[in-house]
């Protein structure tokens, strides 16, 4: 059973470009989760989604990102217009369920702007 | 507003010790605990998980106890080896699906 899968692994992009960050979890579960995970500071939390819904944005800034978890294929995060501010680790997570399950990460996406 | 805090914040011990680390949370309402290692430039490795009914969960040199009425968790980490050094953070859930993250304990384990 592979486990949380993301691509690309590292991700380049030039102020005002955008980026997409895909999450593929793991089989069977469909709760995904994005944390991001900025230089010297801790993992926060950004959305949860299940199948075609978005559960919870709290944590996502209001303007530039967003995030779909899409019937088929995977999980997407987009941010439109990167800024340096965006360099960061993006982590996403994959659950069977919500309620009292592990969250399992996959290898997260490393996103440096230039 | 729930937060997370990890102490200490870097820890360095010699080859074969027996260690504690150290976490603690401001609202004991939660679901569970996790602890999770993180080595540099990798994704977390979840370690354990104790539900909030739950007293310590055990997986090989590691034991994890909790104790929600006074929002504390610790993680003994027993026969240390340098193969533990990393990273390990320490993630509530509260109420909803996302993890509220401490700022980690930088673990080093000497040879």
């Amino acid at each position: 059973n592979a486990g949380v899968m993301q691509n690309p692994r590292h991700l380049v992009r030039r102020r005002g470009q955008e980026a997409r960050l895909r999450c593929s979890p793991m089989k069977g579960h469909s709760h995904v989760y994005w944390y991001r995970q900025l230089p010297e500071e801790g993992l926060k939390f950004m959305v949860y989604l299940q199948k075609e819904n978005i559960i919870d944005e709290s944590g996502m800034p209001k303007e530039r990102f967003s995030a779909e978890f899409p019937k088929e294929g995977p999980s997407i995060l987009r941010i439109q217009q990167v800024v340096r501010g965006d360099s960061a680790a993006y982590f996403c997570a994959s659950s069977p369920r919500n309620d009292y399950n592990e969250q399992f990460f996959g290898p997260g996406t490393r996103l440096t702007v230039l | 507003k729930q937060e997370v805090t990890q102490i200490p914040a870097a820890l360095s011990v010699p080859e074969g010790e027996n260690l504690v680390l150290n976490c603690s949370f401001t609202d004991s309402a939660i679901y569970n605990l996790q602890w999770f290692r993180q080595d540099p430039g990798k994704g977390l490795t979840s370690l354990l998980l104790i539900q909030s009914s739950q007293r310590e969960q055990t997986s090989g040199r590691l034991n994890a106890s909790l104790d929600k009425s006074s929002g504390r968790s610790t993680l003994y980490i027993a026969a240390s080896q340098p193969g533990d050094s990393a990273t390990y953070l320490c993630a509530v859930r509260p109420q909803g699906g996302k993890l509220i993250f401490g700022q980690g304990t930088e673990l080093s384990v000497k040879p």
